[in-house]
Order: C-alpha cells, then sequence, then structure tokens
C-alpha cells in the first residue's frame, strides 16, 4: 500500500526566511504524481505545485520549488521569501498513474511570522 | 458558480439524528469526490462521482454514510444515527474529468460537531 509521511507537525520561520517541508512516500509504483496543497484557515485546500514521476527536472511555481528525490523517494517543498500570506497547512499527496485516489499526509502547520 | 460550494458551513447536532451535507461543484465539472478531514490528521477519501454515478465507496466508513449526486451536478453526503467520532471536517472537490483529477478545486468544507 502507498503511504505518504510528513514528519514534521510544525514549523515556524521569520518572514522572509526560506523553509522547507518534508515529506517521503512509499511505494512500488514507477509511474505517479506529487502534489503539495497548502490549506489555510479559511479550508479551502489550494494545489502549490505539482511534479509528474517522469520527470528528473524540479517543479517550480515563482516562490515554491520542490526537491524530488526519486530513489530516495522523498518530496520536498521550498518557499523562498516566507509571506505572511504563507502561513497555513500544508499537505503533500501521492497520485498512482492507474489510480485518481491521492493518498494524503498528515499535514505541516507553517507559521510565518512577522 | 465561481468555485465549490459546500453547505452548511458549520453543522452542530446531537448524537444520534441525522444530517445532510451539501456540495455544488463548479459547472461543467463531471468529477466530484468527498474527503473527510479529522482534527490533526490528513484527508480521508470517502467516495467518488464520475457523473451521477459513483464507481468508487470503499472509503464510506460505515453503512450510516451515504452519497447522491443528481443531474450530474449537486451531490449531498448524507449521515445517519451520526456518532461523536463522525465529527470532522467534510471536503468536497470537483475537476473538470477523472484524467485530471489532479486538479482538484475545493470547497471550504462544512465542520460537523456531534455532541
Amino acid at each position: 500500500a502507498q503511504t505518504v509521511t510528513q514528519s514534521q507537525p510544525e514549523m515556524s520561520v521569520q518572514e522572509a526566511e526560506t523553509v522547507t517541508l518534508s515529506c517521503t512516500y512509499d511505494t512500488s509504483e514507477s509511474n505517479y504524481y506529487l502534489f503539495w496543497y497548502k490549506q489555510p484557515p479559511s479550508r479551502q485546500m489550494i494545489l502549490v505545485i505539482r511534479q509528474e514521476a517522469y520527470k528528473q527536472q524540479n517543479a517550480t511555481e515563482n516562490r515554491f520549488s520542490v526537491n524530488f528525490q526519486k530513489a530516495a523517494k522523498s518530496f520536498s517543498l521550498k518557499i523562498s521569501d516566507s509571506q505572511l500570506g504563507d502561513t497555513a497547512m500544508y499537505f503533500c499527496a501521492f497520485r498512482m498513474d492507474s489510480n485518481y485516489q491521492l493518498i494524503w499526509g498528515a499535514g505541516t502547520k507553517l507559521i510565518i511570522k512577522p | 458558480g465561481a468555485g465549490v460550494s459546500q453547505s452548511p458551513s458549520n453543522k452542530v447536532t446531537e448524537k444520534g439524528k441525522d444530517v445532510e451535507l451539501r456540495c455544488d461543484p463548479i459547472s461543467g465539472h463531471t468529477a466530484l469526490y468527498w474527503y473527510r478531514q479529522s482534527l490533526g490528521q490528513g484527508l480521508e477519501f470517502l467516495i467518488y462521482f464520475q457523473g451521477n454515478s459513483a464507481p468508487d465507496k470503499s472509503g464510506l466508513p460505515s453503512d450510516r454514510f451515504s452519497a447522491e449526486r443528481t443531474g450530474g451536478s449537486v451531490s449531498t453526503l448524507t449521515i445517519q444515527r451520526t456518532q461523536q467520532e463522525d465529527s470532522a471536517v467534510y471536503l468536497c472537490a470537483s475537476s473538470p474529468s477523472q484524467s485530471q483529477n489532479e486538479k482538484l478545486f475545493f470547497g471550504s468544507g462544512t465542520q460537523l460537531s456531534v455532541l
């Protein structure tokens, strides 16, 4: 069975600093997708970034980038120049290419301090 | 609508009562998902609709849970004889089609509290 592990329940950094959130997963599949979602206090999940496993290049979306290590089954999220609005829960998720279901980690609470 | 709409936003009920949670997906989205999020945990899959059909009900925790979707649009999740362990946030998401399910658009959820 596929699992997703986020080992950091909570993190706190100063505004403008860089922060990295960790995510590891377990699968025997070779084709899959990985995602980072943000959940602010409004509760609405927002897709931050996605990575296809067959792509070696790390995905980047403005201040958000990932470090995808396929052999190590690691998928960390780096937030550069953090902003107060980045304060939220962040969830890592996994989906096999052959299945529509998303498998979710337990989340990391990120607090950006002014 | 502009986004996925869920109602009510918050629901407090007594143990043993039935509740209905509503989800209005984005117009034209054929795929619809229900998830449950317990405090401090990730999302737990409940059920998936493609159009009005539910090919996967495997996540429903018990026979007290049921869901339907009508007109390929609005979906209702019903919990009968609620128990305290049913307390959670119930999130609905939609996507244009199953093949694009990673582009999930979420509602703001219903916070259910069973006293």
